[in-house]
């Protein structure tokens, strides 16, 4: 079946440190990947789109590699703040105006 | 500035009653999507359009109902058919109209609880 995992343990590190996020699939072949933040409460930020052919994308503090032989995704948060708290989101856009969302992993940043 | 409108934030509703959610954009997007999300699992799709006067089953379709009479609006109606309707309600929107959803804009949400 198809399936999108995140580690739905809370990862908690402390502040100027680099947060890793991982996101696995399976029995998917999308054609671009993405990662949301979303604060409780509220809906999804967009942060990062990476296309197939990429293998890394970078954003400010932000860097997200793709893998598609492992089908996987790491996004990196460099010199992390508490400001940087909040849950992220891997979502798979597969075609056909379906994007595939994973459960999530929260992230705590200590000060 | 540009975005997504959602309301109400919080909605409560009693058994058999049906409930319709708004959602309102001016972003002049073609593309507009219902996602639920429920603790601990990922964002499903309920219903989406590509253009006005259209739209598609996403994979949680059933006890919901929409319509998209204008490019702004695309409301949502939880009916008494859907049996677990206690979620958090996302709306959002996208440029992409060509089969791939891009980059998706959201609302911030509406809470419906069942009581």
């Amino acid at each position: 079946s198809q399936k999108i995992e995140q580690n739905s343990e809370a990862l908690n590190i402390q502040e100027g440190k680099t947060a890793t996020l991982t996101c696995n699939y399976t029995n998917y072949s999308p054609a671009y990947l993405q990662w949301y933040r979303q604060d409780p409460g509220r809906g999804p930020v967009f942060l990062l789109l990476i296309r197939e052919n990429e293998k890394e994308k970078r954003k400010e503090r932000l860097k997200v590699t793709f893998d598609t032989t492992l089908k996987q995704s790491l996004f990196h948060i460099t010199a992390s703040q508490p400001a940087d708290s909040a849950t992220y989101l891997c979502a798979l856009d597969t075609g056909g105006f379906k994007t595939i969302f994973g459960a999530g992993t929260r992230l705590f940043v200590k000060a | 500035d540009g975005g997504i409108t959602q309301s109400p934030k919080y909605l409560f509703r009693k058994e058999g009653q049906n409930v319709t959610l708004s959602c309102e954009q001016n972003l002049n997007h073609d593309a507009m999507y219902w996602y639920r999300q429920d603790p601990g699992q990922g964002l499903r799709l309920i219903y989406y359009s590509q253009i006005v006067n259209d739209f598609q089953k996403g994979d949680i379709a059933e006890g919901y109902s929409v319509s998209r009479e204008k490019k702004e609006s695309f409301p949502l109606t939880v009916t008494s058919a859907q049996k677990n309707p206690t979620a958090f309600y996302l709306c959002a929107s996208s440029r992409e109209a060509t089969g791939r959803t891009g980059e998706l804009f959201f609302g911030e949400g509406s809470r419906l609880t069942v009581l």
